[in-house]
């Protein structure tokens, strides 16, 4: 089945403890990309990948970093989370093949993450 | 002025009505368009992409009007289960890959 999968779907943690939320995709997507969505704010993005090993800052980079070492796997990265990043993260991909501006995104199920 | 913009409702609509929203775009280049569902804290998942001369999905039928830089989303014989946000979804503006998100427009179909 076609699909992202994100882990861990919930997440409580402290406040400067690293952590790592992982993405995994299986359609060969070239085009990946993170968001978090809060309370009247819509999904803003993070981070974005248009291919392996190329990484680019979206609307809200600050305190997260990715990488993009293989195609399928794109993590997102909390070095040192604090609360304000307590939010709903959402991963996507699309392809960037053919008529690449018409493939929608599809999206993981979303990782809840509580910073105390 | 936002790029992609949504009435956020609520829209509150008794079952088997009909209901439309809009969602206008600044740039006149963009290139694809989509309309997706949100339901409460879960994923956005793709409701139909919206092609230049309309198309229809069973209850479903999407509208592009390029002169007025709009799509529109219209909804017949609403269920209960419709109840849920609406995001429209606008990618290629300025020539970028990168899609852009409205903050949605939420429903809610009552019985």
């Amino acid at each position: 089945e076609a699909q992202v999968t994100q882990n861990p779907r919930y997440l409580i943690t402290v406040t400067g403890k690293k952590l790592t939320v992982t993405c995994s995709q299986n359609m060969n997507h070239e085009y990946m990309s993170w968001y978090r969505q809060d309370p009247g704010l819509g999904l803003r993005q993070i981070y974005y990948s248009m291919n392996v090993e190329v990484t680019d800052k979206g609307d809200v980079p600050e305190g997260y970093k990715v990488s993009r070492k293989e195609k399928r796997n794109f993590p997102l990265i909390l070095e040192s989370p604090s609360p304000n990043q307590t939010s709903l993260y959402f991963c996507a991909s699309s392809s960037r093949t053919g008529s690449s501006y018409n493939s929608p995104l599809h999206f993981g199920n979303g990782t809840r993450l509580t910073v105390t | 002025r936002k790029e992609v913009e949504q009435d956020p409702g609520p829209f509150n609509v008794p079952e088997g009505a009909t209901v439309a929203f809009n969602c206008t775009y600044s740039n006149s280049a963009s290139q694809s368009f989509f309309w997706y569902r949100q339901d409460c804290r879960k994923e956005p998942k793709l409701l139909m992409s919206v092609y230049s001369s309309g198309n229809e999905d069973g209850r479903f039928t999407a509208q592009l009007n390029r002169a007025s830089q709009y799509i529109s989303l219209l909804i017949r014989d609403s269920k209960l289960s419709d109840s849920a946000t609406y995001l429209c979804v606008v990618r290629g503006q300025g020539g970028s890959y990168i899609p852009t998100f409205g903050r949605g427009t939420s429903l809610i179909v009552h019985p």
